[in-house]
């Protein structure tokens, strides 16, 4: 069974920066991509980043571009979000979500989110 | 940027009735269509991937049909644990982007 368990998440001030983590079992981590999708409360959802099963390839919503780093450690199963320069609008419940198998950017599983807020 | 439009905000139907739900996307996504139910506080939960193909799991009750911009997803008979908010994503261009949902309420 696939389990996808985020944590990190906190509350933290404009400018500030944290250390998202999901850590992944159940399936053959390095074989599939992972993205980070995000909802703001009471929002819909938002993609963030996502990353290949190599950690080689990575892309990112340009509202995040350069401000939010995605790795992974496929020795570790885990995969992660580095947010820096955080904003009122980064607000939000993160979600780890598993791409399917052959490289489809759709999401087959998910975790069940970790809250940032942003306030000061 | 792919803009995908969810119609209607809101849809209230009877249990045991069928409901319809629309999205539309700014440009062709072909039939790279997600829908995704989502419950309060909890996670989203992939329904129809393909535009048409039903994830594991899921119920035959629940369809999906379209391509190109105009995709609809049909629950045929509404179940109690069917009142849950809907959304569709588009997977053929990036960035990969939603639609704002619409909530399945009971009427």
């Amino acid at each position: 069974e696939v389990q996808l368990v985020e944590s990190g998440g906190g509350s933290v001030q404009p400018g500030g920066s944290l250390r998202l983590s999901c850590a992944a079992s159940g399936f053959a981590f390095n074989s599939y991509a992972m993205s980070w999708v995000r909802q703001a409360p009471g929002r819909g959802l938002e993609w963030v980043s996502s990353i290949s099963g190599s950690g080689g390839g990575t892309n990112y919503a340009d509202s995040v571009k350069g401000r939010f780093t995605i790795s992974r450690d496929n020795s570790k199963t885990t995969l992660y979000l580095q947010v820096s320069s955080l904003r009122a609008e980064d607000t939000a419940v993160y979600y780890c979500a598993k791409h399917p198998y052959g490289g489809y950017n759709f999401f087959d599983s998910w975790g069940q989110g970790t809250l940032v807020t942003v306030s000061s | 940027e792919i803009v995908m439009t969810q119609s209607p905000a809101t849809l209230s139907v009877s249990p045991g009735e069928r409901a319809t739900l629309s999205c539309r996307a700014s440009q062709s996504v072909s039939s790279n269509l997600a829908w995704y139910q989502q419950k309060p506080g909890q996670a989203p939960r992939l329904l129809i991937y393909g535009a048409s193909t039903r994830a594991t799991g899921i119920p035959a009750r629940f369809s999906g049909s379209g391509s190109g911009t105009g995709f609809t997803l049909t629950i045929s008979s509404l179940q109690s644990e069917d009142f849950a908010v809907y959304y569709c994503q588009q997977y053929n261009n990036w960035p990969y982007t939603f639609g704002q949902g619409t909530k399945l309420e009971i009427k």
